[in-house]
């Protein structure tokens, strides 16, 4: 496509489930990220996909989250037992290369757990 | 036109330079971001503004909610500072976030 794409773009969860969150990269883009924005607070970064690995996991911020990316395109975020706290906007963004290059976001994924 | 547009889209500077970076936006806004987007990758919130001026250490950010403008400014500047600097509206609805095309601002010794 022409941009990032990211699904859903709202979601709304019970405490206890789990989401799995979807971005489709811009195609060719071999660098993918993940971060967060929780209401009224600025970026969080989660993880960064270099094709299909993950060299930075260290934002993810507990064992509850994960993430893959196959085929060096699509990453999905799961995030399990979901808690109140993890209601944010989760961003998806690629870039051609690895990091120093300019990244293309998304428009976000709302996720709200009540 | 892009909702939120950013200029300009490159910049070279001299170190000790005063750098400015501009954010225009058409739609209406909770509140501006401005982000700092290192070559090692990570992405760095730098400011998050709704009115009136912030500063932190040689950064300072302005915004003029009238106007639809906000910009961003580094003071001795440094190869440091070295890296792509975007600006993202927060839509009312506090949901989606739209992004500027960013900056990417290069600082030589």
């Amino acid at each position: 496509g022409a941009g990032v794409s990211q699904s859903p773009s709202n979601k709304v969860t019970e405490k206890g489930k789990d989401v799995e969150l979807r971005c489709d990269p811009i195609s060719g883009h071999t660098a993918l990220y993940w971060y967060r924005q929780s209401l009224g607070q600025g970026l969080e970064f989660l993880i960064y996909f270099q094709g299909n690995s993950a060299p930075d996991k260290s934002g993810l911020p507990s064992d509850r989250f994960s993430a893959e990316r196959t085929g060096g395109s699509v990453s999905t975020l799961t995030i399990q037992r979901t808690q109140q706290e993890d209601s944010a906007v989760y961003l998806c963004a690629s870039s051609w290369a690895g990091p120093g290059q300019k990244a293309f976001f998304g428009q976000g994924t709302r996720l709200t757990v009540v | 036109k892009n909702e939120v547009e950013q200029s300009p889209q490159n910049l070279t500077a001299q170190e000790g330079e005063f750098i400015t970076i501009n954010c225009s936006y058409s739609v209406g806004i909770s509140a501006l971001h401005w982000l700092q987007q290192h070559p090692g990758g990570g992405i760095v919130s730098l400011f998050m503004l709704s009115s009136g001026k912030k500063k932190h250490g040689r950064l300072i950010a302005t915004i003029n909610i009238q106007e639809k403008h906000s910009s961003l400014h580094i003071t001795a500047s440094h190869p440091r500072d070295s890296a792509v600097y975007i600006c993202a509206a927060n839509t009312p609805s506090n949901y989606q976030l739209i992004w500027g095309a960013g900056t990417k601002l290069i600082i030589k010794p």
